[in-house]
């Protein structure tokens, strides 16, 4: 069975505070994409990284992509109560279009 | 901005009605994507089309799910009959890759 498994599940941190999520898999990705979903809204694609080691900055999020491929990380410098919500990584092969979903990270900033 | 558009947002019906979903993708994406999001499954992918043309639907129960896209404007999903279990937000996702790019913001579905 393929897993992606993201800790922490929940996340509750003040204004200002660093944090980061993981997202950690046995098997090899060909892609990972981390999205950000908010209450009663659709997930926004915030990131796609595909190559080993890669490392993409957002602002204040910064994505690392394992360099076997199996594992991920989101680091967050300062965060604010407008990065609340469920942070979903997801993880692709080859042969497209059957992206497996870790089961989420729920951030709550608090002001 | 582009945007996917789902119809119906909310939809609450008896056991055993058909329930049709419908995604109008963002113009000139070719790949569509039916997921399904459950507390306790997380977002599963049910279904999805490039070019119109299904690749993959292992995801979906298909002795009640079905999966078309009628036209390039147009994805619906029909469950027939529907299910307590069936309860779920229903997402619609397109993009020109590989992977969802675009979400709409789900259908919000509650079989009594």
């Amino acid at each position: 069975t393929q897993l992606l498994e993201q800790s922490p599940q929940f996340l509750s941190i003040q204004e200002g505070e660093n944090l980061t999520v993981y997202c950690n898999s046995s098997s090899v990705f060909s892609s990972l994409q981390w999205y950000r979903q908010e209450p009663g809204e659709g997930p926004v694609l915030l990131v796609t990284v595909v190559t080993g080691g890669e490392v993409k900055k957002l602002k204040r999020l910064t994505f690392q992509f394992g360099d076997a491929r199996k594992d991920s990380s989101l680091h967050i410098t300062a965060a604010q109560p407008g990065d609340t919500g469920l942070y979903l990584c997801a993880g692709g092969y080859n042969q497209g279009g059957k992206l497996i979903f870790g089961q989420g990270t729920e951030l709550s900033v608090k002001p | 901005d582009a945007r996917v558009t789902q119809t119906p947002r909310h939809k609450v019906t008896e056991m055993g009605q058909e329930v049709t979903m419908r995604c109008q993708p963002i113009l000139g994406h070719n790949t569509v994507f039916w997921y399904r999001q459950t507390m306790m499954q997380g977002l599963e992918l049910l279904a999805y089309f490039r070019n119109r043309a299904p690749l993959d639907d292992s995801g979906m129960p298909k002795d009640r799910f079905s999966a078309e896209m009628p036209d390039a404007t147009l994805a619906t999903l029909k469950i027939q009959p529907s299910e307590p279990r069936d309860s779920a937000v229903y997402f619609c996702a397109s993009g020109l890759v590989h992977w969802p790019q675009h979400f709409g913001d789900g259908t919000r579905l509650s079989i009594l």
